[in-house]
């Protein structure tokens, strides 16, 4: 089945402490992003990756960081979480990087506490 | 499930009823326009596309319409049912951003039985 995998789907952390959400795709697809989604503001773009080796700052990137060293996983990272970084992050992909049908396909979710 | 939003413009709907959901786009130079499903727990699911060059486009159950002049996006869902219940998000994109999609703030729908 051709899908976005996110893990994992909950995660409760501490302040400073160092996590990673992974992020992989099984669709042989080129384009990948990052969003947050927070109550009243939307879907935000945090990274976005156009192919392997090639990352780019979205909307809201402060705090994160990201890598794509294979085609198909591109891993979030929070290197020392805040509790402003607690929301609902997707990661999606799509197959190329200018604009496609079918837009993006959307991981579950990744529901972050941080405390 | 997961929340989406509790500030949301909600549109409640009769099971059976056409639902009509409304979405203002901000750029002038957009030329493709998405909108989204989002239902409790999931991430958003694809429901139909426009590119700016038409000013509607029919789907199952579903019809997309575009006005440029106005930056207005709709979705006319036909029939409704309680499996639509969920929050919908308009997204917009122009080709020199790319593939970057810009998303709405989402509407919910509230199907009655």
């Amino acid at each position: 089945e051709a899908q976005v995998t996110q893990n994992p789907r909950y995660l409760i952390t501490v302040t400073g402490k160092k996590l990673t959400v992974t992020c992989s795709q099984n669709m042989n697809h080129e384009y990948m992003s990052w969003y947050r989604q927070d109550p009243g503001l939307g879907l935000r773009q945090i990274y976005y990756s156009m192919n392997v080796e090639v990352t780019d700052k979205g909307d809201v990137p402060e705090g994160y960081k990201v890598s794509r060293k294979e085609k198909r996983n591109f891993p979030l990272i929070l290197e020392s979480p805040s509790p402003n970084q607690t929301s609902l992050y997707f990661c999606a992909s799509s197959l190329s990087w200018t604009a496609s049908n079918y837009g993006y396909t959307f991981g579950s979710g990744t529901r972050l506490t941080v405390v | 499930g997961e929340s989406v939003g509790l500030h949301l413009p909600t549109l409640s709907v009769q099971e059976g009823d056409n639902s009509i959901i409304n979405c203002a786009y901000s750029n002038s130079a957009s030329d493709y326009f998405i909108w989204y499903k989002q239902e409790s727990g999931k991430g958003p699911q694809f429901i139909i596309d426009i590119r700016s060059n038409m000013d509607k486009r029919q789907g199952q159950r579903v019809t997309v319409l575009l006005n440029k002049t106005v930056k207005h996006l709709s979705l006319q869902i036909a029939a409704t049912q309680p499996g639509d219940s969920a929050v919908y998000f308009c997204a917009e994109s122009f080709k020199a951003a790319g593939n970057k999609l810009t998303f709405g703030g989402g509407t919910r729908v509230l199907v009655k039985p």
